[in-house]
């Protein structure tokens, strides 16, 4: 079993949509949770960062953590055709130690 | 502020061959990650780097190994390579003891 599992999708939506991304993890010692977007040919840009579980908000993106059920989200509102990429979900033990990534989740949002 | 560099960005070898890949961390950042990315896969943790030693290492065999740098720049350097090392190879750069790791634009290595 992967430590961190994500629908691959791909997740097709119009734009204006709420998006919903999800994952969940099997290692109760992941502290800390982050969402990373890839767009095609790039390396993973850091969007949202959260410690333990509760919500963070920035600008259009949420991130959510319920560490009772081991589930991660992200929504984002308003999605945009520039939101188009691959979006990655990693989880981390300990602050500054390995990322342990889902398999990413491929969105395209048609304008 | 200069970000995570990568050279080169793309390289092609046979099988049975050897490649070094290059990275240089985010001014400031002094530990350094390298992470593998197969095709349609989530990146999977090579080793990370702190003061020129490995400071972790996830399931690769020993035929990966890396170098970091005074200059907290780093190597990775791949021994026999196989088919299966065809992949994105991503460093990220972070501040010890810090969550947040930014990454490269990684290098696409083809194995034939």
């Amino acid at each position: 079993q992967k430590e961190v599992e994500q629908d691959p999708g791909p997740l097709s939506v119009p734009e204006g949509a709420i998006v919903s991304l999800n994952c969940t993890y099997s290692n109760s010692a992941f502290q800390y949770f982050m969402w990373y977007r890839q767009y095609s040919r790039k390396g993973p840009e850091l969007l949202m960062y959260t410690y333990s579980s509760g919500n963070k908000e920035d600008g259009r993106f949420t991130a959510q953590v319920d560490k009772s059920s081991k589930y991660i989200s992200l929504f984002i509102r308003d999605s945009q055709p520039s939101d188009s990429a691959t979006y990655l979900c990693a989880s981390q033990e300990t602050s500054g130690s390995r990322l342990t990534f889902g398999e990413g989740t491929q969105l395209t949002v048609n304008p | 502020e200069t970000g995570v560099t990568q050279s080169p960005t793309h390289l092609i070898k046979t099988r049975g061959q050897q490649v070094t890949l290059r990275c240089s961390s985010q001014s400031g950042h002094n530990t350094v990650s390298w992470y593998q990315q197969a095709l349609g896969q989530g990146p999977q943790f090579i080793f990370q780097y702190y003061r020129e030693e490995e400071n972790g290492r996830g399931n690769f065999p020993p035929r990966f190994s890396g170098l970091q740098f005074p200059n907290y720049s780093s190597e990775l350097n791949v021994n026999a390579l196989e088919l299966d090392d065809s992949a994105l190879y991503l460093c990220a750069s972070s501040l010890r003891g810090r969550n947040t790791q930014y990454f490269g634009p990684g290098t696409r290595l083809t194995v034939l």
